[in-house]
């Protein structure tokens, strides 16, 4: 069974709005952590946000927030304000259990296109 | 810039040969992952070393190997190269093997096998 689930290849928004990008996750460890990185067309991943199972607040970093719902399982990425330079993919990611060498496991990434 | 480098940044090779894949980790990072990236299997993990011993194996071929030298730095080697091999392999660094921080990535290596 797949780990990490991103179910939308592609999406689409215009300028200056906002968008969710969706993450559906399986683990049977109560400890686990989620992170979401972006790929840009050059090529590097870049981080972008983290949320430790047992956080009870969702994780914020400037326009990108972590809707993150335990009992469903899903930890998704709220972008605000969309600029351009956010067009890019995106990769949700899970380590568990986060203790140990433990490793990411990633989805097959949903890719933003950013309209003017 | 993330601090972990990676070279060759691309290499383009023919089937049959051998290529080593060389990383720098950040300053200080004890950990480094391998993963390979292409188009029909997304990000696939490959294997990672702590401070110099194996720590876990994912998908890696038989024909791939790795290892993490004393002064931290890692090499991938990939031998009996098939066109299949095409992709873009990612290094990446961690202080810790494991708990909540990110890992840092390198900007890849891609790889055309012809």
């Amino acid at each position: 069974a797949q780990k990490i689930t991103q179910t939308q290849p592609g999406m689409f928004v215009q300028e200056k709005e906002a968008v969710t990008l969706d993450c559906t996750y399986d683990t049977s460890d109560q400890s686990y952590g989620l992170f979401w990185y972006k790929q840009p067309s050059s090529g590097e991943m870049i981080f972008l946000i983290y949320q430790g199972s047992y956080d009870e607040q969702n994780a914020t970093e400037g326009r990108y927030s972590l809707n993150f719902q335990k009992a469903r399982k899903s930890a998704n990425l709220v972008i605000s304000a969309s600029q351009l330079g956010d067009s890019a993919m995106y990769f949700c990611a899970m380590r568990e259990p986060l203790s140990g060498y433990s490793t990411l496991t990633f989805g097959k990434g949903t890719m933003l296109l950013v309209s003017p | 810039d993330s601090g972990v480098t990676q070279t060759p940044k691309h290499l383009i090779t023919a089937t049959g040969q051998r290529v080593t894949l060389r990383c720098s980790p950040r300053s200080g990072d004890l950990s480094v992952y391998w993963y390979q990236q292409s188009l029909d299997q997304g990000l696939q993990f490959l294997i990672h070393y702590y401070n110099g011993e194996e720590r876990a194996k994912g998908n890696i071929l038989e024909r791939f190997s790795a290892q993490q030298f004393p002064d931290l730095h890692s090499e991938l080697n990939l031998s009996s190269l098939e066109l299949g091999d095409s992709a873009l392999y990612f290094c990446a660094s961690s202080y810790r093997a494991g708990g909540t921080g990110e890992l840092f990535f390198g900007e890849g290596s891609r790889l055309t096998v012809l």
